[in-house]
């Protein structure tokens, strides 16, 4: 099993660009997530999906953010325009979605973005 | 809202020795799920311990170990014979039973080192 696989692993880019974040969940997992991870408001949930539909998307910062699920084994998430405010470590993660039972959630290895 | 609290920004100890870091969290459910995650300096989020609140008995995994009072919305995690692997940033997390999400909310997190 080759786990939650994400790209980049890094990027550089400079405020005002288009920056997009992906994600491959576990084979067979219902359920991905995105978090975003910074020293100031630590790990935080900016949206997740159950069968590719959004279902929680409360976290997403504004309007500038916006993720997709278009398949099963592809997720995205898109910042348009970045501000260096933005920069932060991105986690992909992805669960059975199982309702009512201690579903795990699997990390991916993040993606550290700075935007300068 | 349900919010985590983790008390202790950092901790140390002795190799073999045993350390426990605490976790306290504020909600108004009476069924949910509590975990802690690690977070090494190779930034993979990994699942620890898990413990359902509708269990009396504490979690237990191998050198882990949790300390679950639900009355004190206490959550605290036990190392026993503390390894140099052990090094790492340790994450509180709830998530509700009810309604179905599978929201996690973490705790700021303590970091963790481990002395030889």
């Amino acid at each position: 099993d080759a786990g939650v696989i994400q790209s980049p692993r890094h990027e550089v880019t400079e405020m005002g660009q288009e920056v997009t974040l992906r994600c491959k969940p576990i084979s067979g997992h219902n359920s991905l997530f995105w978090y975003r991870q910074t020293m100031m408001r630590g790990l935080e949930l900016l949206i997740y999906f159950n069968n590719n539909v959004p279902i929680d998307d409360s976290g997403m910062p504004e309007d500038r953010f916006s993720a997709k699920m278009p398949n099963a084994s592809f997720s995205t998430l898109k910042i348009q325009p970045s501000e260096p405010r933005d920069s932060a470590v991105y986690f992909c993660a992805s669960s059975f979605g199982l309702a009512g039972a201690a579903d795990t959630q699997y990390f991916g290895p993040g993606t550290r973005l700075t935007v300068l | 809202a349900q919010t985590v609290t983790q008390s202790q920004p950092e901790m140390s100890v002795q190799e073999a020795e045993t350390v426990t870091l605490s976790c306290t969290y504020d909600t108004s459910e009476s069924d949910y799920y509590l975990f802690w995650y690690k977070q090494p300096p190779s930034r993979q989020m990994i699942l620890v311990i898990r413990q359902e609140a509708y269990k009396q008995q504490n979690a237990t995994e191998n050198r882990f170990s949790v300390n679950f009072q639900k009355a004190a919305k206490s959550f605290s995690l036990k190392i026993s014979d503390s390894q140099l692997g052990d090094a790492a940033m340790y994450f509180c997390a709830y998530r509700r039973d009810q309604g179905g999400s599978e929201k996690l909310v973490f705790g700021k997190g303590t970091k963790l080192t481990v002395n030889p």
